[in-house]
């Protein structure tokens, strides 16, 4: 059974910084890619960003780029977001996924994490 | 960007009764879409890829439909367990984009 765990959350000060990691077990985590996706409170889903199987290639959404890096440790099954310049409006529960094999959708769904960006 | 815009917003429906989800993308999309189901307090789930292709362990009720800019989720008969939000997404290029959920409840 697949099963992802994300870890990290937490209340942090606007301007601030968080690294959140998710655990992966119950597939061969170096073979899917893998992404994150966010939800504001009582609002939709957001993709935020994915990296390739391997790690080699890395995608943003805009509104993170140049202060959000995904990065992955296949030899730990650990997926990472590190989020720099925090800003009121990344606070949300944020969800690791796996990547489908079959195209950039999103096949599992770990329970998420809450991140809190307030003074 | 690709903006992925779903409606209703909210669809009022009766258990046992049909019910028909629209999703529609600012550009064309091909087949390249997801739905998915949300419950409260839940991670959203994998229903249907590929715009018609259900899930492992989705209900034959639930099926889709469309391709390049409109599509369509139909759920044939609810259950009291489809009440939930349902999102599109695309996966055609980047950024990858999600509608902003219809949320089905019961009349």
């Amino acid at each position: 059974e697949v099963q992802l765990l994300e870890s990290g959350g937490g209340l942090v000060q606007p301007g601030g910084s968080l690294r959140l990691s998710c655990a992966a077990s119950g597939f061969t985590f170096s073979s899917f890619a893998r992404s994150w996706v966010r939800q504001a409170p009582g609002k939709g889903l957001e993709w935020v960003s994915a990296i390739v199987g391997g790690g080699e290639r890395t995608f943003y959404a805009d509104s993170v780029k140049g202060r959000f890096t995904i990065s992955r440790d296949d030899s730990k099954n650990m997926l990472y977001l590190q989020m720099n310049s925090l800003r009121a409006e990344d606070t949300a529960l944020y969800y690791c996924a796996r990547v489908s094999s079959s195209g950039w959708f999103f096949d599992s769904w770990g329970q998420g994490t809450l991140v809190t960006v307030s003074s | 960007e690709t903006v992925m815009t779903q409606s209703p917003a909210t669809l009022s429906v009766s258990p046992g009764e049909r019910a028909t989800l629209s999703c529609r993308a600012s550009q064309s999309v091909s087949s390249k879409l997801a739905w998915y189901q949300q419950k409260p307090g839940q991670a959203p789930r994998l229903l249907i890829y590929g715009a018609s292709t259900r899930a492992i362990g989705i209900p034959a009720r639930f099926s889709g439909s469309g391709s390049g800019t409109d599509f369509t989720l139909t759920i044939s008969s609810l259950q009291s367990e489809d009440f939930a939000v349902y999102y599109c997404q695309h996966f055609n290029n980047w950024p990858l984009t999600f509608g902003q959920g219809t949320k089905v409840e019961i009349k």
